[in-house]
């Protein structure tokens, strides 16, 4: 049971080049989230889904798009990087909604020159 | 503005003392808190949680305590041990749009010494 698995660990971009995170979980989960973590900030909430084909917008949605066409798969895009996308990513699963029930991906480290 | 903050980046502890790590919200809608432990190159894990309806929760060697008028919340590690060195995020929610949103402190680093 492989639980939340987020592809790639690492990346470097350059400014203006485009990329997608995977985020994939076995456990049957309804609900996926991104999330950002920079240093001196709490993890950031950056889109979200409630079910297949549903998503919404966190905290900080802009300059990503994401997608949620299998239940079982969280794509978060980002169509122009910049510098200021510069962070670690983890995507999160939960079965109902609860934050006791978070099952974190391992992160990926992104950077952007 | 930072509506979760914990305003310690840093603590260290004896192994078998006490470690207490705090939180401060702004948000009175906030119902529902958590901990979350983070060891490196892993994502956060969940620990301990507490309703607004309560004031304490135990789950064997952690404590979390929540004082509402203050807008306050602590956890308390008794004994510490060595391998709860890790990051420790506090987190609150409110319902909202189908779902419950998590609004994440910006981590204690807690080190246990030996």
């Amino acid at each position: 049971n492989a639980g939340v698995t987020q592809t790639p660990k690492f990346r470097v971009l350059k400014t203006g080049q485009s990329m997608t995170l995977l985020c994939a979980q076995d456990m049957n989960h309804e609900y996926m989230y991104w999330y950002r973590q920079d240093p001196g900030m709490g993890l950031r909430l950056i889109h979200y889904s409630v079910g297949e084909g549903t998503t919404a917008k966190g905290e900080v949605p802009d300059g990503y798009n994401v997608s949620r066409l299998k239940k079982q798969n969280f794509l978060l895009g980002l169509e122009s990087a910049a510098p200021s996308q510069t962070s670690v990513y983890f995507c999160a699963s939960t079965p109902d909604g609860q934050g006791a029930s978070y099952t974190f991906g391992s992160g990926t480290r992104l950077t952007v020159v | 503005d930072q509506q979760v903050k914990q305003n310690s980046p840093s603590l260290s502890v004896q192994e078998g003392r006490i470690s207490i790590l705090n939180c401060d919200y702004t948000n009175s809608m906030f119902d529902y808190f958590l901990w979350y432990k983070k060891y490196p190159a892993e994502g956060p894990t969940f620990l301990i949680s507490i309703s607004s309806i309560k004031d304490k929760n135990e789950d064997g060697r952690f404590t979390v305590f929540l004082n509402k008028s203050a807008k306050h919340l602590s956890l308390h590690i008794v004994p510490s041990q060595p391998g709860d060195s890790a990051v420790y995020f506090c987190a609150a929610s409110a319902y909202s749009s189908g779902t419950y949103k998590y609004i994440f402190g910006t981590g204690t680093r807690l080190k246990v010494l030996a």
